[in-house]
């Protein structure tokens, strides 16, 4: 079956860099996702990237994927208070569905 | 564009009462899901469908109904609420190509006392 996995809690210095990390077990997933949930709010895809791509920039976001591990990752760099929100890893499946994680709760300190 | 929006934002249910969640898109969508959240659980899907007049079962259907009569709307039924359907209700809808990105509504919390 499908499971995505990731960390639950993340507290990191305002300006540094955060990372988060995900596992997936699908191996045919065509696309992976990081969504963002601010408090009280619905998710909002933050990117994505293709699976047969290593790795994509964009801006201070940056997604690692080692598809030999299943693998993926979500760098922020210089982290700032308004990045405080849970992050969500997530694999396609079949069927345009997506397949998510618990979500990472990320935590901006001064 | 409004995107995605539905309808309560919040609803208090007594055991047994039932209740229709709606959730209604206009980017023209084919694809419609509706998920549940849940601490620490992560977005549980509950039922989806892939074109007007269709649905299907996803991961946690049990207790709950869809109807896609209209492509834009899509409704999500609690027949007999019960306190484990507490949750917070999130409808997301998405093309059928591309990224296959999903666009999520604000999302309904329900309290079932």
């Amino acid at each position: 079956g499908e499971d995505v996995e990731q960390s639950l809690f993340l507290s990191v210095r305002e300006g540094d860099s955060s990372v988060i990390n995900c596992t997936y077990t699908d191996s045919s997933s065509t696309y992976l996702y990081w969504y963002k949930q601010e408090p009280g709010a619905g998710l909002q895809l933050l990117t994505y990237i293709f699976s047969n791509m290593d790795m994509k920039q964009d801006q201070r976001l940056t997604v690692l994927l080692n598809k030999k591990d299943k693998h993926l990752s979500l760098r922020i760099a210089d982290t700032q208070t308004g990045d405080s929100a849970i992050y969500f890893c997530a694999e396609s499946i079949r069927d345009y569905k997506l397949s998510f994680g618990a979500g990472t709760t990320v935590t901006v300190r001064a | 564009n409004a995107g995605v929006t539905q309808t309560p934002k919040f609803r208090v249910l007594k055991t047994g009462q039932s209740m229709t969640l709606l959730c209604a898109q206009d980017m023209n969508h084919e694809y419609m899901y509706w998920y549940r959240q849940d601490p620490g659980m992560g977005l549980r899907l509950i039922h989806y469908s892939v074109g007007e007049g269709t649905t299907a079962k996803g991961e946690v259907p049990d207790g709950y109904n869809v109807s896609r009569l209209k492509k834009q709307n899509f409704l999500l039924g609690l027949e007999s609420a019960a306190p484990s359907q507490t949750s917070v209700y999130f409808c997301a809808s998405s093309w059928t190509s591309g990224g296959g990105e999903q666009f999520f509504g604000p999302g309904t919390r329900l309290t079932v006392l």
